[in-house]
């Protein structure tokens, strides 16, 4: 069964700082990933996807994740962040074969401070 | 609605109570999917359904839950003899095709608190 593992679950910076998020996953076979991030008081919303290609994928609000098969991994960045990301950020796999539902991780609260 | 709508936004009922949760998806979108999420938690898959595909009934966890959906269109999702553990946000989302063709549309949730 496919699982999302995040290993940060809160994470306080200073504006302007860098941030990367962790996301690994456990499933052998041809995967879709995901980004989604849920703002205080706002519903989930996607971020970014990766389906195939260019395993650097770029997103909305300056984000970017980069697909690593070998190491299972979907880490989530930005280069410097603002207090308007203050957000939850799940990642989330599907796999092509078995359950056509997305699996998510657990959820990182990010905090920027002014 | 232009987005997922589901009703009600909260609700708090008692222990041994029955509940019923819905959910309006996007009109044309063929995927439905519920999901929970306890407090300081993730979303923990429930179920999905595919256009006239049998639903993925695999993450319901108990047979205290049960969900149905009317063609394309409404979902209900409904929890009889509810317990405490049973308190989180339920989430509704839905999809154009399958989750493997783009991304999930969410609704606000609704939050259901058991005493």
């Amino acid at each position: 069964a496919q699982s999302v593992s995040q290993h940060n679950h809160h994470v306080i910076l200073s504006e302007a700082a860098s941030l990367e998020l962790g996301c690994n996953y456990s499933y052998g076979g041809t995967v879709n990933l995901f980004w989604y991030v849920q703002y205080p008081g706002q519903h989930l919303q996607l971020l970014l996807k990766y389906f195939s290609g260019d395993p650097l994928v770029k997103g909305i609000k300056g984000f970017e994740a980069e697909f690593i098969k070998s190491k299972f991994s979907f880490n989530l960045r930005k280069p410097s962040v603002q207090w308007s990301d203050t957000a939850e950020y799940f990642c989330a796999v599907n796999a092509h074969t078995g359950r056509r539902a997305l699996t998510f991780g657990s959820g990182t609260r990010l905090q920027v401070q002014p | 609605g232009a987005g997922v709508s589901q009703s009600p936004s909260n609700k708090v009922t008692e222990k041994g109570k029955d509940v019923e949760l819905r959910c309006d998806p996007i009109s044309g979108h063929t995927a439905l999917y519920w999901y929970r999420q306890r407090l300081g938690q993730g979303l923990e898959f429930l179920i999905y359904f595919q256009g006239n595909s049998a639903p993925d009934k695999s993450g319901l966890p108990s047979d205290r839950f049960s969900a149905e959906r009317t063609g394309e269109s409404v979902s209900t999702l409904t929890i009889q003899r509810t317990q405490q553990e049973d308190s989180a946000v339920y989430l509704c989302a839905s999809s154009l095709g399958g989750v493997g063709t783009g991304e999930l549309f969410f609704g606000e949730g609704s939050r259901l608190t058991v005493l």
